[in-house]
């Protein structure tokens, strides 16, 4: 299948810095990505969608001021952190879906853990 | 908004022997996608096997295999033979084909395979 990459893999920050995440599409264009974060032991819960060159849809719930998603690129979305906190800390993991056929698989990355200390 | 419930938050298995995780779902929609995703210690997301709703026939994936119900909204997962590296995280999920054809999981079920 393809490949979704994520960097960096691991990141700690103080409280109050911001932290970018990087998630490319390594073998495919990737008309969407979706952004999901992950607590310990939880399921996947669903941030946001973003689609090449329009502003990403946020849940509802999901701080957009907080969590910056770009989709500059056909194979690269950015999820920045902004001000983070410890309550921010968690594993976000993106996903990448090739064309815009309801059919298209998606694929996902291998997550970012996050911690803010 | 759909829901996926998985009410077995574990399950183990000895090896070598088969296994049936359950899911069901809430939806309106009548086409839809549903999936199984193992997800090990690495946390690497892995597509186990999927099924598209319009189609009656159950999915196989060689030792993994569903069965559909599409009346009862469930989507139960078989494991066969079950082996040591099946050790995971396995969670379902819900596809629309709407609304930018977003995912949304359950809430995992943890299976241990003992030797």
């Amino acid at each position: 299948g393809a490949v979704v990459s994520q960097h960096p893999s691991r990141v700690i920050c103080k409280s109050g810095t911001s932290v970018k995440i990087e998630c490319r599409s390594l073998d495919f264009q990737a008309t969407t990505m979706f952004w999901y974060r992950q607590f310990p032991k939880k399921s996947l819960m669903l941030m946001a969608t973003s689609n090449e060159g329009s502003k990403a849809t946020y849940e509802q719930g999901v701080e957009k001021d907080k969590f910056l998603i770009n989709h500059a690129s056909l194979t690269l979305s950015t999820l920045t952190v902004t001000s983070a906190h410890p309550e921010d800390s968690s594993f976000y993991i993106c996903s990448a879906k090739s064309g815009r056929g309801q059919y298209n698989e998606q694929f996902f990355g291998p997550g970012t853990r996050l911690t803010v200390l | 908004a759909q829901t996926v419930t998985q009410s077995q938050p574990e399950m183990s298995v000895q090896e070598a022997e088969t296994v049936t995780l359950s899911c069901t779902y809430d939806t309106s929609e009548s086409d839809y996608y549903l999936f199984w995703y193992k997800q090990p210690p690495s946390r690497q997301m892995i597509l186990v096997i999927r099924q598209e709703a319009y189609k009656q026939q159950n999915a196989t994936e060689n030792r993994f295999s569903v069965n559909f119900q599409k009346a009862a909204k469930s989507f139960s997962l078989k494991i066969s033979d079950s082996q040591l590296g099946d050790a995971a995280m396995y969670f379902c999920a819900y596809r629309s084909p709407y609304n930018n054809n977003d995912m949304r999981f359950g809430a995992g079920t943890r299976l241990t395979v003992k030797p």
